[in-house]
């Protein structure tokens, strides 16, 4: 059971345009959402998250955006760059939780590929 | 400084060996992590241990276990090795239960 779900595997754009990554999530006890950037061969890193109050979180190119009552979040990237490439993975955290062993549910990624 | 590493980064072996994968981190979280890539590309985790409690995801074989030696170390043993342990197993470090920072990976072939 896919409690966060990221139904692109892949998803090219062109360099300069602006980048959409998707996610939708099933399960509303979520209440922080967070954006992973994974290059071939290395480990997740974090590249920004947002909290259930808020609707929109902003760091330099990379906006969320967090539509509670549609469960879903998306990324947005603008300009897009080449560096940009890698696999973007969606995670959901539930914080009343404290965390614990399922504390942070990942979707299965969106290729992103930008292309010159 | 790596913040999280691992070793081995590659590691191929016959089915029935035990291995393990080593992870540190210098960070001075308390909690770490294994997680586990399959070959659908899910990230599930396996694992998460603080200084006090270690929860184990329940579907999670037996064959698999962490030991930590100290707070900065979370190893993982897997015993009996099978062929569908092959995947990309990944360390992570948070405090408490933030974000977390993962290591590089180990990417496990069981022949």
């Amino acid at each position: 059971d896919q409690q966060v779900k990221q139904n692109s595997p892949s998803l090219s754009v062109q360099e300069g345009r602006i980048s959409i990554l998707n996610c939708d999530y099933t399960n509303s006890m979520f209440d922080y959402f967070l954006w992973y950037k994974k290059y071939p061969a290395e480990g997740p890193t974090f590249l920004i998250s947002i909290s259930s109050i808020k609707d929109k979180n902003e760091d330099g190119r990379f906006t969320v955006f967090l539509n509670k009552s549609a469960k879903h979040l998306s990324l947005h990237i603008v300009p897009s760059q080449p560096g940009d490439s890698a696999v973007y993975f969606c995670a959901a955290l539930k914080t009343a939780s404290g965390g614990g062993a399922d504390g942070l549910t990942f979707g299965k990624g969106t290729h992103l590929i930008i292309q010159p | 400084d790596t913040a999280v590493s691992q070793t081995p980064k590659y590691l191929v072996t016959q089915m029935g060996n035990d291995k393990s994968i080593k992870c540190e981190q210098n960070l001075g979280h308390d909690t770490m992590y294994w997680y586990k890539q399959d070959s659908k590309k899910f990230l599930k985790i396996m694992f998460s241990y603080n200084n006090k409690e270690l929860i184990i995801n329940e579907t999670v074989p037996n064959r698999f276990s962490p030991k930590s030696p100290d707070k900065a170390h979370l190893n993982l043993h897997i015993n009996s090795l099978e062929l569908g342990d092959s995947a990309v197993y990944f360390c992570a470090s948070s405090r408490a239960s933030g974000r977390r920072f993962f290591g590089p990976g180990t990417r496990l072939t069981v022949l």
